[in-house]
């Protein structure tokens, strides 16, 4: 089975910053890797999948880029509505693995 | 709109079971794959469980294989997932969610708590 990790675990940055979330998988995945948004108390949000590809409605400061091993989701801009945490999920085949997750909030 | 509410979660002891439903309205059900993703306290989406449109296709996590068994009645545009032998560690806010591999929606999630 195909195992994802993930870098940091946790951050801290302001408004306006510039945030990257790493994703490593355990061997290549090509670009089956999906990007999901967790805010607290809420159900999870597709933000990006084939790793690069937005998702319809999600606001553009969100990218992702990668193929292979590697991947990242960066926030161009941090907004105080982008408080999360972010997972990030291969899904080529079962098992669908998700990411430990990278939890994001405002100094 | 896509709607998926899920119901027939509590609390059982471990040893147990219980049968989740999920009902959907707001698309082709019946040309869909559907999932159940769990989330623990504090942890993480964990896949669970996947079955194709027509049931070809059925998918379990290791940690429930053998234990649960997802079904589907296209007929009622409704997904179950029957769980036995509960854990414990299968404690957690269980979604039923449409996606092939990607989960593009999410039901608002029933919980299962599993104690003595």
């Amino acid at each position: 089975d195909i195992q994802m990790t993930q870098s940091p675990s946790s951050l801290s940055a302001s408004v306006g910053d510039r945030v990257t979330i790493t994703c490593r998988a355990s061997q290549g995945i090509t670009n089956f890797l999906a990007w999901y948004q967790v805010r607290p108390g809420k159900v999870p949000n597709l933000l990006i999948y084939a790793a690069s590809t937005l998702q319809s409605g999600v606001p553009s400061r969100f990218s992702g880029s990668g193929s292979g091993t590697d991947f990242t989701l960066t926030i161009s801009s941090l907004q105080p509505e982008d408080v999360a945490t972010y997972y990030c999920q291969y899904y080529n085949s079962a098992p669908f693995t998700f990411g430990p997750g990278t939890k994001v909030d405002i100094k | 709109e896509v709607q998926l509410v899920e119901s027939g979660g509590g609390l059982v002891k471990p040893g147990g079971s219980l049968r989740l439903s999920c009902a959907a309205s707001g698309f082709t059900f019946s040309s869909q794959t559907m999932n159940w993703v769990r989330q623990a306290p504090g942890r993480g989406p964990e896949w669970v469980s996947s079955i194709s449109s027509r049931s070809s296709f059925i998918y379990y996590a290791d940690s429930v294989k053998g234990r649960f068994t997802i079904s589907r009645d296209n007929g009622k545009n409704s997904v179950y997932l029957q769980m036995n032998s509960l854990r414990a560690e299968d404690t957690a806010l269980y979604y039923c969610a449409r996606g092939v591999g990607t989960v593009d929606d999410w039901g608002q999630g029933t919980l299962v708590t599993v104690s003595s």
